[in-house]
């Protein structure tokens, strides 16, 4: 069993779809990383959180501690969201970002 | 201002053939990290500085993978006897300070090995 998995793995939604991404890990966390990763390779840090929520533009991120568990909101989805959005966890102890495997989305016009 | 930036952005390479891969974090960022990338898969960690100092090497796959930041600032990953298994997207990331700020990624570079 991974210590991050990531659902669904792959998700395709229509323009203006609501997408939710959801992450869960298992060991003990001091920060969790939503990424994006165009293809390519460039990957682009969307959020860095310890709890609660952050938003920015149509992009939420929640965390819910004790159930080790977050999710990536998309509001509006827009066909350039069409990335993989990548889950990683800094662990309590060490310097390794440990990752979940992506979510590949594909937004339809 | 500048990001990471990585060289070169592709690279192959026959098999047994050594290997260098540079990177150049943003200026001032004192963590520095190297990730591998297989197809279809998400990153797994290699290596991680702290200025010119190794801090965790425990990822490196085996002992032909090396990694090096002597000034600390640019960052050079070596692979040494190439095998068809070291073919990945291989990923460089900076960070302010310590591995618990924020870390920007560079565009990574390719290696194929045939």
């Amino acid at each position: 069993k991974n210590e991050v998995e990531q659902s669904p793995q792959n998700l395709t939604a229509q323009e203006g779809e609501f997408i939710t991404i959801n992450c869960s890990y298992s060991v003990g966390i001091s920060a969790l990383h939503w990424l994006q990763q165009h293809p390519g390779g460039g990957i682009v840090s969307l959020f860095m959180l310890s709890s609660g929520k952050k938003k920015h533009g149509r992009l939420i991120a929640t965390i819910n501690i004790q159930e080790k568990h977050s999710s990536l909101h998309i509001t509006a989805s827009h066909p350039r969201d069409s990335a993989v959005y990548i889950c990683a966890v800094k662990e309590t102890s060490g310097s390794r970002l440990t990752f979940g495997e992506g979510t590949q989305l594909t937004v339809n016009p | 201002g500048a990001g990471v930036s990585q060289s070169p952005r592709y690279k192959v390479a026959k098999r047994g053939q050594d290997v260098a891969l540079r990177c150049d974090p943003i200026s001032g960022h004192v963590s520095l990290f190297w990730y591998q990338q297989a197809l279809g898969q998400g990153p797994e960690f290699l290596t991680y500085f702290q200025n010119e100092a190794q801090l965790d090497k425990s990822g490196l796959p085996s002992d032909r993978f090396f990694a090096e930041r002597p000034e600390g600032s640019v960052s050079t990953l070596k692979i040494q006897r190439t095998q068809q298994e070291d073919s990945a997207v291989y990923l460089c990331a900076s960070s302010r300070r310590t591995s618990s700020y924020e870390q920007y990624f560079g565009p990574g570079t390719r290696l194929t090995v045939t």
